[in-house]
């Protein structure tokens, strides 16, 4: 059973970039959620996906965008980037259960470093 | 606007001891509650999930949770040298949506 998957593992670019992110969710799952976490700090939650379209979204930027694939995968954007979008991308996949908050699961995360 | 806290660390426990990690949410409207670990350099991994107030125990690791005192809580009984790591609290809504992280408490046990 495959669990999540992201990629590409590291990134590096440069002020002003574009960067696109991928994630497979995990067998049997179908809603996506993206997070930035940077050093020292817990993850922040970007924006959740769940039939293609985006359920909630967290403080960030219209800079920062997303889409979901009929196969529930998932890309995450990022526009114009700056040099503090530098974190790690993470990635959780979930079961959408109406009335139950399930638990979500990470993948691996991908390291955006920005020069 | 939900917010969480967790116990300020670094904690540092014997081997052998019992490690004690406290988390505090803002929003009374939460309804579930995460424990995460994560090595460094690693991703989140779930190791506690707790919906009812009381305890829920799972191995050597138990949640508490006490949402009249909008507090959660997790012990790890015998810790051992593989459990240092950082531990993240999580709260979600009921709509499983939004889920807000606290900052994480470092956990060192030493052998």
């Amino acid at each position: 059973d495959a669990g999540v998957t992201q990629s590409p593992t590291h990134l590096i670019k440069t002020r002003g970039q574009q960067v696109t992110l991928r994630c497979s969710p995990k067998s049997g799952h179908d809603t996506v959620s993206w997070y930035q976490q940077a050093l020292g700090q817990g993850p922040q939650f970007i924006f959740q996906y769940y039939e293609e379209e985006e359920r909630q979204r967290g403080n960030f930027p219209d800079r920062f965008s997303g889409h979901q694939f009929p196969n529930y995968s998932s890309e995450l954007n990022v526009n114009a980037l700056l040099l503090g979008d530098s974190a790690l991308y993470l990635c959780a996949s979930s079961f959408q259960t109406p009335g139950v908050s399930r638990e979500q699961f990470f993948g691996p995360g991908t390291r955006l470093t920005v020069l | 606007q939900k917010e969480v806290e967790q116990n300020s660390g670094p904690l540092s426990v014997p081997e052998g001891a019992i490690a004690s990690l406290n988390c505090t949410y803002s929003d009374r409207g939460s309804q579930s509650f995460f424990w995460y670990r994560q090595y460094s350099g690693k991703s989140p991994e779930l190791i506690m999930s707790i919906y009812s107030n009381g305890d829920k125990e799972d191995g050597r690791f138990t949640a508490q949770l006490n949402k009249a005192s909008q507090y959660v809580s997790l012990l790890i009984r015998d810790s051992q040298p593989s459990d240092s790591a950082t531990y993240l609290c999580a709260v979600n809504g009921l709509y499983n949506n939004d889920m807000r992280f606290g900052a994480g408490t470092r956990l060192t046990v030493k052998p």
